[in-house]
C-alpha cells in the first residue's frame, strides 16, 4: 500500500540558511500533518492542513512556515535555521472517508542537520 | 493541553519475555495510537485503539477509557522488537494534533 513520501530523506544546511521539506500524502487523504523530533525527545506536532486550510497550529516558529497544495501535497518552509533546528522531521496524512480521520500515518521522516 | 505519561521509561529484557508498557492520559479522547520507532526513525503504526483491546501477532493492545489508561503487551519479545514505544493521544474537541508520550525505550538482548 501507498505511504507518506517525504523528501528530501537527509538535509544538511548551514545556520541563517533556507529548507524546504516535501510531503506526499497517502491518495485520497484529505488532512496532512507536520511533526519535529529532537534528539532523544518525543514529536511535537507544528501544523495540520484539512483540505488545504491550515487546521490546527502546534509549537511551530515563527521562522518557519507550511501550505497544502491543490494536488495536496504540502511543503515545510524554514528560514533564518538555528542549530536547535535540526532534528527529524515527519508529515503525516490521514483520511476523513475512513474511520473519522482518526487513524494517523507517518511518512519516513527527514532528518535536517544545521550545522 | 492534554498530559500523556508512559511508563517504565527504559527496559531491559531478555529474548523471549513478555512486557507490559503503560499509558496514563488526563483527558478524554477520541484517538489513541500505539507507535514503535526503530532504531532508524521511521514511525511504524501499531494500533489505533481509543478504546477496547486488539491483537496483532505477538503484540496486543487494551484502551480503559473510563479510567483513561492502555496497555501495550509484548509476548516472546525478540531483538527487532528493540526501538522506542510511543503512546500518543487526541483529545478532540476541534483539536488535530497527536500528543505523544516521553516513550518507553526497550532493549531486547539475545
Amino acid at each position: 500500500a501507498a505511504g507518506v513520501i517525504q523528501s528530501p530523506r537527509h538535509l544538511i544546511k548551514e545556520k541563517r540558511e533556507t529548507a524546504t521539506l516535501k510531503c506526499y500524502p497517502i491518495p485520497r487523504h484529505d488532512t496532512v500533518y507536520w511533526y519535529q523530533q529532537g534528539p532523544g525527545q518525543d514529536p511535537q506536532f507544528l501544523i495540520s492542513f484539512y483540505e488545504k486550510m491550515q487546521s490546527d497550529k502546534g509549537s511551530i516558529p515563527d521562522r518557519f512556515s507550511a501550505q497544502q497544495f491543490s494536488d495536496y501535497h504540502s511543503e515545510l518552509n524554514m528560514s533564518s535555521l538555528e542549530l536547535g533546528d535540526s532534528a527529524l522531521y515527519f508529515c503525516a496524512s490521514s483520511s476523513t472517508w475512513t474511520d473519522s480521520g482518526n487513524t494517523i500515518y507517518f511518512g519516513e521522516g527527514s532528518w535536517l542537520t544545521v550545522v | 493541553g492534554i498530559q500523556v505519561e508512559q511508563s517504565p521509561p527504559d527496559l531491559i529484557l531478555q529474548e523471549g519475555a513478555n512486557s507490559t508498557l503503560r499509558c496514563n492520559f488526563s483527558d478524554s479522547v477520541n484517538n489513541l495510537q500505539w507507535f514503535h520507532q526503530n532504531p532508524w526513525g521511521q514511525l511504524i503504526n501499531l494500533f489505533y485503539i481509543p478504546s477496547g483491546t486488539k491483537q496483532n501477532g505477538r503484540l496486543s493492545a487494551t484502551t480503559v477509557a473510563t479510567e483513561r489508561y492502555s496497555l501495550l503487551y509484548i509476548s516472546s519479545s525478540q531483538t527487532t522488537d528493540s526501538g522506542v514505544y510511543f503512546c500518543a493521544v487526541r483529545s478532540g474537541a476541534g483539536s488535530y494534533q497527536l500528543t505523544f508520550g516521553k516513550g518507553t525505550k526497550l532493549s531486547v538482548i539475545p
